[in-house]
């Protein structure tokens, strides 16, 4: 079955950091380039983060730029967006995002991790 | 930056044609993407660049991208259709979305 399942998700206190982690499955990882995007409880979609098919070209939404770092490691099959200085607005659903090929249009989402963020 | 407007939320008959807009600066010029999203559910792509629908996607889903506004055409609306709709764009190397619309089907 071609799927992802994102991980990671938790209860953090403002300031702190956490891990995420997709786990892609029924198709070939290597050849597609991915995205991280968010979903506040009762909000909007917002993109966070996108990473080439190598891992050599990152980009970032201009409020996370300087607080989150995505990765991937095609040989274990897994993408990564590692978090750090969280505040209570990083409060969300993250979805892992397969990019279709073409690049331009997210084929295929995960079901989500939440991260929350409360003293 | 780029912004897309979306109405909060539109009601359709059912077995009624459900159209929902995505204005934009110029939109014509951009691939639009739409996406549904129902309660509890990750979102699915159901229209991308403009009118095409991926494989499952029923017929009965339409786009059209003209002028300022990006449109999404459901018809013969369902009750399975009730849910959040999204529209994307991309604007240089960052993505946009529009604030979603909430059908409801009477």
């Amino acid at each position: 079955e071609v799927q992802l399942v994102e991980s990671g998700g938790a209860v953090v206190q403002p300031g702190g950091s956490l891990r995420l982690s997709c786990a892609p499955s029924g198709f070939t990882f290597e050849d597609y380039t991915m995205h991280w995007v968010r979903q506040a409880p009762g909000k909007g979609l917002e993109w966070v983060s996108i990473i080439s098919w190598d891992g050599r070209n990152t980009y970032y939404a201009d409020s996370m730029k300087d607080r989150f770092t995505i990765s991937r490691d095609n040989s274990k099959n897994s993408l990564y967006l590692q978090m750090q200085s969280l505040t209570t607005e990083d409060s969300a659903f993250y979805y892992c995002v397969r990019a279709a090929r073409g690049g331009d249009a997210f084929d295929l989402w995960g079901q989500g991790t939440m991260v929350t963020v409360s003293s | 930056s780029y912004e897309l407007t979306q109405p909060l939320s539109v009601s359709v008959a059912l077995g009624q044609t459900a159209r929902i807009s995505c204005g934009g600066n110029n939109i014509e010029n951009r691939n639009v993407h739409w996406y549904q999203q129902k309660p509890g559910q990750a979102p699915v792509l159901v229209i991308y660049r403009n009118t095409n629908r991926p494989s499952g996607i029923p017929e009965r889903f339409s786009g059209s991208n003209s002028g300022n506004t990006a449109t999404l055409t459901i018809s013969r609306a369902q009750a399975g259709d009730e849910a959040a709709y999204y529209c994307q764009v991309w604007d240089s190397l960052t993505a946009i979305f529009g604030g979603g619309t909430k059908l409801t089907v009477l």
